[in-house]
């Protein structure tokens, strides 16, 4: 079975500090692509960062980062230096290569950023 | 502008009425597809096409048809709405089906149906 694992609903972070989003999935397929999108009120899915399943470099965007464990199939979001901008729900996903390319997404995680 | 439209944004409708979700993409990509978001169970796939004419089942395809008769629009049919199907649908596209090209989502359907 095909799965995505986000084991924290909601989470709280401090303007200016530091959060991690935990995600965790499995899949049998060796060649897949992780994703973290994020979702405002708008509704809008926005593609946050992307990581390569053969690469063991973890992907960086700016102030957003992941830590890619593959034998453990985690992947999980750091963003640093939050902002009240950040404040949405985020979607962790994997695409593979079959069962038509799609993305599988876990539940979601709403941020909160205080100011 | 690059991008992926759906109408509506919005829908209320009755069970059974016959309604179309509309989505087409400005980029030329060959893969379009269907999810639909619930709460606590993130977006699954309904419908997904490679290309002109080739469509195939998701995860969760059943009270659900589409179509693709021109490499641009993907509508989405719903024969006969049940209120099972009251969700938040997106429709998306990519360059490709390979799993590293990057999904554009449009601005989502909020359905609702009573």
């Amino acid at each position: 079975a095909q799965t995505v694992t986000q084991s924290q609903p909601e989470m709280s972070v401090q303007e200016a500090e530091t959060v991690t989003l935990s995600c965790t999935y499995d899949t049998s397929e060796s060649d897949y692509y992780l994703f973290w999108y994020k979702q405002p009120p708008s509704r809008q899915m926005i593609l946050v960062i992307r990581q390569e399943a053969y690469k063991q470099q973890n992907a960086t965007e700016n102030r957003f980062s992941v830590n890619f464990q593959k034998a453990a199939k985690s992947f999980s979001l750091k963003i640093s230096d939050s902002q009240l901008g950040d404040a949405a729900m985020y979607f962790c996903a994997y695409r593979i290569m079959e069962y038509g390319n799609k993305l599988v997404f876990g539940a979601g995680t709403i941020l909160r950023v205080k100011s | 502008e690059a991008q992926v439209t759906q109408n509506p944004r919005y829908l209320i409708t009755v069970t059974g009425k016959k309604l179309t979700v509309t989505c087409s993409q400005n980029m030329n990509h060959e893969y379009m597809s269907w999810y639909r978001q619930d709460p606590g169970l993130g977006l699954r796939q309904i419908y997904y096409s490679m290309n002109v004419e080739v469509t195939d089942k998701g995860d969760v395809p059943e009270g659900y048809k589409v179509s693709r008769k021109e490499k641009r629009n993907f509508p989405l049919i719903l024969e006969s709405p049940s209120p099972n199907q009251t969700s938040l649908y997106f429709c998306a596209s990519s360059l490709t089906g390979l799993w590293g090209t990057e999904a554009f989502f449009g601005q989502g359907t909020r359905l609702t149906v009573v």
